[in-house]
């Protein structure tokens, strides 16, 4: 079975420009989670979609966003980017359920200069 | 809030040298912990997934086990290809929430 796929893997843009990230889930997961991950901060949740509907969202600015299309693929997209978002952009994979596992792609390696 | 704090922050043994490396917890009805290791540069590998206080679970060099506060995921004889961070994670809030995580371990295993 195919793993959870991310694209592009590196993108460097610069402050003010906005960006879109993909992500393939694994085939049958119905629900996808973004994540950031810097070196100060670790890993914190941004939202989570499932059957097309944002069901969960972290702590992060409206610049921040996200969809799901009717095969379970999702985008993020940031817009106005700020140096400060730099980092490596994570998504997961899971059934959708309480509990199940989340499964993780490679990751999307985003600078901002 | 729900928080996870991993201890040691960064651990250092030689090839063969067991250890054990600690997950403390404070969530609201835990549904679950999350083991994940993390290679530079990649996304987190799932590990181990317990539920109830008291669960092992095992492969190869690895276990981990519950308790009501805390979890541990045992090495032993660990080998260089064992160097990783090691991070654990709990669904926070209530429903279908993301993962809250710690800020992991970075575990070097020296030849």
């Amino acid at each position: 079975k195919a793993g959870v796929t991310q694209t592009p893997r590196y993108l460097i843009k610069t402050r003010g420009q906005q960006v879109t990230l993909s992500c393939s889930p694994i085939s049958g997961h119905r629900s996808v989670s973004w994540y950031q991950q810097t070196p100060g901060q670790g890993l914190q949740f941004l939202f989570e979609y499932f059957s097309e509907t944002q069901r969960n969202k972290g702590n992060f600015p409206g610049r921040f966003s996200g969809r799901q299309f009717s095969n379970s693929r999702s985008e993020m997209n940031v817009s106005t980017l700020e140096l400060g978002d730099s980092a490596l952009y994570l998504c997961a994979s899971s059934l959708g359920q309480t509990g199940d596992t989340q499964y993780f792609g490679p990751g999307t390696r985003l600078t901002v200069l | 809030e729900d928080q996870v704090t991993q201890s040691p922050e960064a651990l250092r043994l030689q090839e063969g040298e067991s250890s054990s490396l600690n997950c403390s917890y404070t969530v609201s009805g835990l549904r679950g912990l999350f083991w994940y290791r993390q290679d530079p540069g990649k996304g987190p590998e799932f590990l181990f997934t317990l539920y109830s206080a008291g669960e092992e679970k095992e492969k190869e060099r690895l276990k981990a086990t519950l308790t009501k506060k805390e979890s541990f995921l045992h090495i032993t004889a660990p080998k260089p290809e064992d160097s990783a961070t090691y991070l654990c994670a709990v669904p926070s809030g209530g429903g279908a929430d993301g993962l809250t995580f710690g800020k992991g371990t970075h575990l070097i295993i020296q030849p």
